[in-house]
């Protein structure tokens, strides 16, 4: 079975610092890729996902997240964070085909200090 | 579209009572999940159907737990008898198959449940 781990459980930013979120996977065969927001008090929302071809992807309100295929690896990154987003932000991982289930991280809570 | 559909948003009831959470998934998708989401444990996956099926209910706590999908337009996510420790966010997510490849989950608002 898959799993991923997200290393930073918290991580506290000024304003306009640059931001990288760790996220390593365990799997041995194809997958495809998700970063997840979390606003407070509100439910899961699509960041950005990776299905196939270039492995930078650009997701919405400026962050992006490359995959690194040899590393296992999918970081997401920001290189100028705004308080609004503070959150909690979500890896998630599906094996390609088949019924496999979505294997989300820990979760890495992220708060930006105006 | 509206949205993954839940409800109630909120539910508050007393140790041992039934409760019942409904989720109304986006119309055409195929898969559906329930989520358990809490400060010490995450988000936790319960279960998930495929085609009103369910697929993998490994996640479900105990027996206390049950899921249905009666259609492809509704599912429950029951709990008999609840317990304090129950309490929780439970968040219902769906998704299609898309071009071969499932896509990216749809959350609803979730389903904030206290148990006393």
């Amino acid at each position: 079975a898959q799993s991923v781990s997200q290393h930073n459980h918290h991580v506290i930013l000024s304003e306009a610092a640059s931001l990288e979120l760790g996220c390593n996977y365990s799997y041995g065969g194809t997958v495809n890729l998700f970063w997840y927001v979390q606003y407070p008090g509100q439910h899961l929302q699509l960041l950005l996902k990776y299905f196939s071809g270039d492995p930078l992807v650009k997701g919405i309100k400026g962050f992006e997240a490359e995959f690194i295929k040899s590393k296992f690896s999918f970081n997401l990154r920001k290189p100028s964070v705004q308080w609004s987003d503070t959150a909690e932000y979500f890896c998630a991982v599906i094996p390609s085909g088949g019924y496999q289930k979505v294997t989300f991280g820990t979760g890495t809570k992220l708060q930006v200090i105006p | 579209d509206a949205g993954v559909i839940q409800s109630p948003r909120h539910e508050v009831t007393e140790m041992g009572q039934e409760v019942t959470l409904r989720c109304k998934p986006i119309s055409g998708h195929d898969y559906l999940f329930w989520y358990r989401q809490t400060m010490m444990r995450g988000l936790e996956l319960l279960i998930y159907f495929n085609n009103n099926v369910p697929i993998d209910d490994s996640g479900m706590p105990e027996d206390r737990f049950s899921a249905k999908m009666p259609n492809a337009s509704f599912s429950t996510l029951k709990i008999q008898p609840s317990e304090p420790r129950d309490s929780a966010v439970y968040f219902c997510a769906s998704s299609a198959r898309l071009a071969g490849v499932r896509n990216e989950q749809f959350f609803g608002p979730g389903t904030r449940l206290t148990v006393l």
